[in-house]
């Protein structure tokens, strides 16, 4: 079974700041996607960022870039140019592909408030 | 826009009464999923469906059920809700298995009286 760890239950910053919150994953798989979801306040979950394992090359999405150590296990969430919409849950997240429908295993979260 | 929704947000029942909370799409996607989210936990899943195939998690008590009526629908149906069973409940789709992507809804808050 796969687990997913994330160690900072809350975390603060700045506006216009970066921030970088952390995960880590432990799975016997060689085959796998790693997620960051964003949960805002009464709001759904969206995506923000996905990664795949067989990829050497970092995730980025404009502000969002991932720091994928394959070997390390660990998947952190780099956030740039912080901003106030950015205020939400987030959650990394394990998906082993299976012919039968992916399942999606969610680390705790991280709520992460941005300070104007 | 294209989107996955669920009814309703908000849901008040009462200890041993039977309670169904529906999800739809409109993004034709053949897989979908029910996750349980307690209070500042992570989300479970439930079950899910590939198009009509039922596959239930096998920790998922017996009386979770879920019922897939057509591609659009999926009900998440609670036999006899007990305390424990408050949370919110989350509904998730994905094009097809192997590597996609899952959408969420906004869930559904579920408190038990």
């Amino acid at each position: 079974a796969q687990t997913v760890t994330q160690s900072q239950p809350e975390m603060s910053v700045q506006e216009a700041e970066t921030v970088t919150l952390s995960c880590t994953y432990d799975t016997s798989e060689s085959n796998y996607y790693l997620f960051w979801y964003k949960q805002p306040p009464s709001r759904q979950m969206i995506l923000v960022i996905r990664q795949e394992a067989y990829k050497q090359q970092n995730a980025t999405e404009n502000r969002f870039s991932v720091n994928f150590q394959k070997a390390a296990k660990s998947f952190s969430l780099k956030i740039s140019d912080s901003q106030l919409g950015d205020t939400a849950m987030y959650f990394c997240a394990f998906m082993k592909p299976e012919s039968s429908g992916d399942k999606l295993t969610f680390g705790t979260g991280t709520r992460l408030a941005v300070r104007p | 826009d294209a989107m996955v929704i669920q009814n309703p947000r908000y849901q008040v029942t009462q200890f041993g009464k039977p309670v169904t909370l529906s999800c739809s799409q409109t993004l034709n996607h053949n897989v979908m999923y029910w996750y349980q989210q307690k209070s500042s936990q992570a989300p479970k899943l439930l079950f899910h469906y590939y198009d009509k195939d039922f596959n239930n998690e096998a920790d998922t008590p017996d009386n979770f059920q879920s019922r897939r009526p057509n591609t659009s629908f999926c009900f998440l149906d609670i036999r006899s809700p007990g305390l424990g069973d408050a949370a919110m409940y989350l509904c998730a789709t994905s094009r097809d298995p192997l590597r996609e992507t899952q959408y969420f809804g906004p869930g559904t808050r579920l408190l038990v009286l």
